[in-house]
């Protein structure tokens, strides 16, 4: 099992550009998650999925869109990338409604220029 | 807001030495409280996680004490080796909802041999 993995590993952006950053698991995880992490701050909640075609809003979500359209993937946008949104991506999986423990892929770092 | 407050930001034992971590919740809804190691340019992985209804749980080396009338807890680590060097994060969550954790801001470790 590879659990969960993160594309790409790193990426450059200019202000105003979009990307798309692809999450993958292949545990049958029910809950997926998407974290930025910063210096100081630990890390925090973009946004969330508890299934299939759900999607809900974490705790930092302005500027981020993502989408769920198959259970082993979640996608995370940026519309127009933003020098704040310089930070380490982070996205996790768990099995359900729990608590269960959330297993993190190995990360993603943003720099917007 | 950081709903989990944790310290000291970062800590140097030597090695055998016992390093303690503490994190701090005001919200009483939280009931479940796991621990996570991250390696420099790795994902966080669970360590150790506890539940109000103890006071304190240990695997291994690492134990966990939970203070639940000061909302506290906090991370005790044995012996501590130089393979224990990482960086530290207490969380939170509650019973409701989608597992969604709240984490403190962490603390970097270094053990010295």
């Amino acid at each position: 099992n590879a659990g969960v993995t993160q594309t790409p590993k790193f990426r450059v952006l200019k202000t105003g550009q979009s990307m798309t950053l692809l999450c993958a698991q292949d545990m049958n995880h029910e809950y997926m998650y998407w974290y930025r992490q910063d210096p100081g701050m630990g890390l925090r909640l973009i946004h969330y999925s508890v299934g299939e075609g759900t999607t809900a809003k974490g705790e930092v979500p302005d500027g981020y869109n993502v989408s769920r359209l198959k259970k082993q993937n979640f996608l995370l946008g940026l519309e127009s990338a933003a020098p704040s949104q310089t930070s380490v991506y982070f996205c996790a999986s768990s099995p359900g409604q729990g608590p269960y423990e959330q297993y993190f892929g190995p990360g993603t770092r943003l720099t917007v220029t | 807001q950081q709903q989990v407050k944790q310290s000291p930001q970062s800590l140097i034992v030597q090695k055998g030495g016992i390093p303690i971590i503490n994190c701090a919740y005001e919200n009483t809804a939280f009931d479940y409280f796991p621990w996570y190691q991250q390696f420099p340019g790795k994902g966080p992985a669970l360590l150790i996680a506890i539940r109000p209804d103890v006071s304190e749980k240990k695997e291994g080396r690492f134990t966990i004490s939970f203070n639940k009338s000061a909302k506290q807890f906090s991370l005790h680590i044995m012996d501590s080796q130089p393979g224990d060097s990482a960086t530290y994060f207490c969380a939170a969550s509650m019973k409701t909802g989608a597992n969604n954790l709240f984490f403190g801001t962490g603390t970097r470790l270094t053990v010295i041999p």
